[in-house]
């Protein structure tokens, strides 16, 4: 069982529809990323967060530490929205990722 | 600001070969680290720095060598070539390993391995 679980591996959604992106993991972690893969490739950096909740935009990432959870939204959804987003925990300079979920808004 | 540059984009070697694939960033972030990424498999970290003069390792490191010789640079080395090295390499940089950090990625490098 892989220590970073993102569901779904694939969605598919309307222009405007509201986007939920979940990560699971099973280890101790520090603080937990969420990054956004673009389709030419390049990897940006979203959100770093250890507790609560952080807005960018029409961004929104959740965490639950309890739980060993976090969630991504996306409110308002738009095609330029359309890449792969990757969930990654972080502990002791260590990160490890999940497999990413792949995300296709159609106008 | 250039960010954090990674030559080459693409490169083709034969099995048993050596190359060295190149990071450098202008930010003066202290963390650097270089990740794989293959299908199937998400990214997975090979070698990191905190700083000049410390490296250690990911969850992937052999067949690779690392050195941080400056802040800026912090080349990934493949002694001898094997086609699973064949991959598209990340390097990434943060200011330092706190939570505000953000990283800051390279574009990539798409390596082949026949």
């Amino acid at each position: 069982k892989n220590e970073v679980e993102q569901s779904p591996q694939n969605l598919t959604a309307q222009e405007g529809e509201f986007i939920t992106i979940n990560c699971s993991y099973s280890v101790g972690i520090s603080a937990l990323h969420w990054l956004q893969q673009h389709p030419g490739g390049g990897i940006v950096s979203l959100f770093m967060l250890s507790s609560g909740k952080k807005k960018h935009g029409r961004l929104i990432a959740t965490i639950n530490i309890q739980e060993k959870h976090s969630s991504l939204h996306i409110t308002a959804s738009h095609p330029r929205d359309s890449a792969v987003y990757i969930c990654a925990v972080y502990n002791n300079n260590d990160m490890r990722f999940g497999a990413g979920t792949r995300l296709t808004v159609k106008p | 600001n250039a960010g954090v540059t990674q030559t080459p984009k693409f490169q083709v070697l034969k099995t048993g070969q050596s190359m060295t694939l190149q990071c450098a960033q202008d930010m003066n972030h202290e963390y650097m680290s270089w990740y794989r990424q293959d299908p199937g498999m998400g990214l997975r970290l090979i070698h990191y720095s905190v700083g000049a003069g410390i490296t250690d390792q990911g969850e992937v490191p052999n067949g690779y060598n690392v050195s941080r010789s400056t802040t800026e640079d912090f080349p990934l080395r493949l002694l001898s070539a094997a086609p699973s090295q064949t991959s598209v390499y990340f390097c990434a940089s943060s200011m330092d390993t706190t939570i505000t950090s953000g990283y800051t990625f390279g574009s990539g490098t798409r390596l082949t391995v026949v």
